[in-house]
């Protein structure tokens, strides 16, 4: 039962323009968002977060957006720039019995050519 | 301030040995999290615990897995008779309260 999900397994941008990254969920009572990158070899970092009572956040180039009536958000990346090649996780946060935990997507590659 | 600290970063083991995994929190935070990356998927949500107590084990394995957080100590997970299956790589995590996380640089576990 995937809750999260990232239908597109990898994304090739020029850089300097925009990258859209996307995100599906099904659990109405996700109540927090959030994005993360991982480079190879490395951790995931926190990149950026929304709660689900907003609809955008903006942060320098990267700005989260989030549609509830659709369950989808997506990552904006502009303008794109090389290091911003990496894996990029959507994740969702759930309070089950007063535990919470994060849902992650599959991840998409982003690639930025130069 | 070190961050959250995993290791080892590699981890060879041979079918059938067993498999420990040590993650050592970021300092003050109680909360840790232990997630599993195989090939080409997400991350998989594994076991939440705090200091002696295990709050969420849902994700783990029925058998041959099992993850402790003492008083002192790191957070160990415990992997009894590896299959080939459980090549992966392993992430912790940590938070101050739950919320906020800061993940490991991970353990690579190569099953042979």
């Amino acid at each position: 039962d995937q809750q999260v999900k990232q239908n597109s397994p990898s994304l090739s941008v020029q850089e300097g323009r925009i990258s859209i990254l996307n995100c599906d969920y099904t659990n109405s009572m996700f109540d927090y968002f959030l994005w993360y990158k991982k480079y190879p070899a490395e951790g995931p970092t926190f990149l950026i977060s929304i709660s689900s009572i907003k609809d955008k956040n903006e942060d320098g180039r990267f700005t989260v957006f989030l549609n509830k009536s659709a369950k989808h958000l997506s990552l904006h990346i502009v303008p794109s720039q090389p290091g911003d090649s990496a894996v990029y996780f959507c994740a969702a946060r759930i309070l089950q019995e007063g535990a919470q935990k994060l849902v992650f997507g599959q991840g998409t590659r982003l690639t930025i050519n130069p | 301030n070190a961050g959250v600290m995993q290791n080892p970063r590699h981890l060879v083991r041979r079918r059938g040995q067993e498999a420990r995994l040590r993650c050592s929190p970021m300092k003050g935070h109680s909360h840790v999290y232990w997630y599993r990356q195989l090939p080409e998927e997400g991350l998989k949500f594994m076991v939440y615990l705090q200091k002696e107590n295990i709050i969420d084990e849902s994700g783990m394995p029925k058998e041959r897995f099992s993850a402790e957080f003492p008083k002192e100590g790191p957070s160990i997970l415990r992997i009894q008779q590896v299959v080939r299956g459980d090549s992966a790589a392993y992430f912790c995590a940590s938070s101050p309260s739950g919320a906020g996380y800061t993940f490991g640089s991970g353990t690579r576990l190569t099953v042979v």
